[in-house]
């Protein structure tokens, strides 16, 4: 099984709405990621998760709070959000950087706050 | 602070040419580098690199990576129109003071290919 999946495939929520983004992998990763995608950009990392503790936050907002219950899943905790975080939000894993593994990603979740 | 260029922006070619996709880059701590292939939503992995001049290949992609210029290409022969799409380049460096490796990617190249 080489797939990362993400549910929901598309959200709309409110500025006031509380949400939440989830990314599963059964690959053995020990690292995972997330990357917040606008149109026609690369993606850009929000967080690392190396072994289940955040190891890299990329300067983001607190209205973004990930969650890594276990080495399976990574949750993307959502509140208070802003019209200019619509974005496609895109989950990734990896085998932990002791070498130059690939990440793999999710086909990702399109967000749009109203 | 990491970089990654990638040239060109973008290209349009006819269907049966041969393409060369650029990426040069300056990271810290140089781990690996990747292409990956994005048509509508997630990118789609295509390959790793870490070794210098050892040519990755796959159908009619191929690439190669030269660490002491610091740059790698993205080849592609015989192009068809489900090539079209954007090639991101990104390069996993040290993440200095979290132990941790951080993808920088390029700003991508845009390759249409039309009939």
């Amino acid at each position: 099984d080489t797939e990362v999946t993400q549910t929901p495939k598309h959200l709309v929520m409110g500025m006031t709405n509380k949400k939440s983004l989830k990314c599963e992998q059964h690959m053995g990763h020990r690292a995972m990621y997330w990357y917040k995608q606008k149109a026609k950009k690369p993606p850009e990392l929000m967080f690392v998760y190396s072994y289940e503790k955040l190891s890299i936050n990329e300067s983001v907002p607190s209205r973004f709070s990930p969650e890594c219950p276990n080495s399976s899943l990574l949750n993307l905790h959502l509140h208070a959000l802003q019209p200019e975080d619509s974005a496609l939000y895109l989950c990734a894993s990896s085998q932990v950087d002791q070498g130059a593994y690939e990440q793999y990603f999710g086909p990702g979740t399109r967000l749009t706050v109203t | 602070e990491d970089k990654v260029v990638q040239s060109p922006l973008s290209l349009v070619v006819h269907e049966g040419d041969t393409v060369t996709l650029n990426c040069s880059y300056e990271v810290t701590n140089f781990r690996s580098l990747l292409w990956y292939k994005q048509e509508k939503k997630a990118p789609t992995f295509l390959f790793m690199l870490t070794s210098s001049g050892i040519e990755k290949k796959s159908g009619r992609l191929s690439s190669i990576l030269d660490k002491k210029e610091l740059f790698s290409i993205l080849n592609i022969t015989a192009t068809q129109t489900g090539d079209s799409a954007v090639y991101l380049c990104a390069v996993k460096g040290l993440y200095s003071g979290a132990g941790s490796y951080q993808l920088t990617f390029g700003k991508g190249t845009k390759l249409s290919v039309i009939p």
